[in-house]
Order: C-alpha cells, then structure tokens, then sequence
C-alpha cells in the first residue's frame, strides 16, 4: 500500500515567516512530487513540482527532495495571509495515479 | 490559461438514482482522472483514462461506476445507484503527458440524500 504522510497541522506561523511543511511517502519507486494547495471547499491547485533530488525555488516557494529519505518538504518564504490553506503532498510514478496525504493545514497570523 | 471544466458544480440526488458528472478536460490533453474527496478526508484516486479505454482504476471504483468520453471533448462519470457514502466532491483532472502535473478541476459537490 503506498502511502503518503503529512503532519495535520494547524501549523501557525506569523505574517512574513518562514512556513515549513513536510511530507513522506513509502514507495521507493516514486518518481515525481507535487504540492497542491486547497482552500476550504475547493479544488487542489497546483504550487510546485519536483523530480530531481534537491531544491527547486518558484517565487516565494521551494521544493526540497530527497529521495534517500523518502522526503519532500515545500518552503514558504515570506508567508502572507492569503497562504492559509491545506497544503497537500502528492507523489506518483510514472504513469500512476497520484498518491496524496491528508494535508497540513497553515494558518498565517497577521 | 486553459481550464478543467466540471458540471454541475452541485448536484443533490436522492439515493438509488443514477449520476452522471460532466468534464472537460484540457484540449490538447491526453490523460484524464477522477478522484474523489469526502469530507474531511485525502483525497482518493477512482481511476485513470487514456486512448479510450480506462488505464488503472482503484478499488473503490466498483461496478456501479463507469467512465466515457463520448465525443472529442467531454470526459464523463456515472454512478449507477447511488449510496449515502457516495457523498463528496469529485474532482476531474488531466494532463497531457503522464508523469507531468495533473490540471484540477473546481470539482463537482455531490449530495445523496
């Protein structure tokens, strides 16, 4: 059974702070990492998406993978309100369907 | 920038009746998948569609499923009989090439009563 986990959260973090969500999966063979965000009542969004082992930066957000540890995390510098939502984790291989965790829930205080 | 389109956006229907839930994929997509969301919960791969035909589909997705894509644009979902726990958003999403990102829809909100 493949398996994606995610911390639930809440996790709080104040306006301009840094937030750190992590994640991890138990299949070796997966191959490609997605974070999606989803505001309450609606569809996952795609943030980012990672292959390679290392960091991948898009604006305020980077991807972190290591494949040796089965881990993918997903930086957000410079956090504003607007990012308070449920970051989903979601991991495939090839051409399989996406595995995703539960989500952590970020709250950004102003 | 191009959308997954779904309808209806809410569909409420009483337990027994058939569904069928519409999307529009991406135009210059190849894949399609439905996944659905209860509430509170992950979401939960049903299954995959490529070159006509369904490629993978998971255990929830029983007999009382079924997909088409019954013209060049349109990519549908039909539940047979409805359950109560047939209740949740479902989503339909696609890309063109399958190890990219899959696009989302804004989902479709189903109610069994």
């Amino acid at each position: 059974q493949k398996e994606v986990e995610q911390n639930s959260g809440p996790l709080s973090v104040p306006e301009g702070a840094i937030a750190s969500l992590n994640c991890t999966y138990s299949d070796r063979g997966s191959q490609s990492f997605f974070w999606y965000r989803q505001y309450s009542g609606k569809s996952p969004e795609l943030i980012m998406f990672i292959y390679s082992n290392g960091d991948k930066e898009d604006g305020r957000f980077t991807a972190q993978l290591n494949k040796a540890s089965q881990y993918v995390s997903l930086l957000i510098r410079d956090s504003q309100p607007s990012d308070s939502a449920t970051y989903l984790c979601a991991v495939n291989s090839g051409n399989t369907p996406l595995v995703f965790g539960k989500g952590t829930r970020l709250s950004v205080i102003a | 920038e191009p959308e997954v389109t779904q309808t209806p956006s809410h569909q409420v229907t009483q337990m027994g009746q058939e569904v069928i839930l519409r999307c529009v994929p991406i135009s210059n997509h190849l894949y399609f998948y439905w996944y659905r969301q209860i509430l509170g919960q992950k979401v939960e791969f049903l299954v995959s569609f490529y070159n006509n035909e369904i490629s993978e589909k998971s255990e929830i997705f029983d007999d009382q499923f079924s997909v088409e894509r019954p013209d060049g644009s349109n990519f549908t979902l039909k539940i047979r009989s409805t359950k109560l726990e047939d209740s949740a958003m479902y989503f339909c999403a696609s890309n063109r090439v399958s190890n990219q990102p899959q696009h989302f829809g804004d989902g479709t909100r189903l109610s069994i009563l």
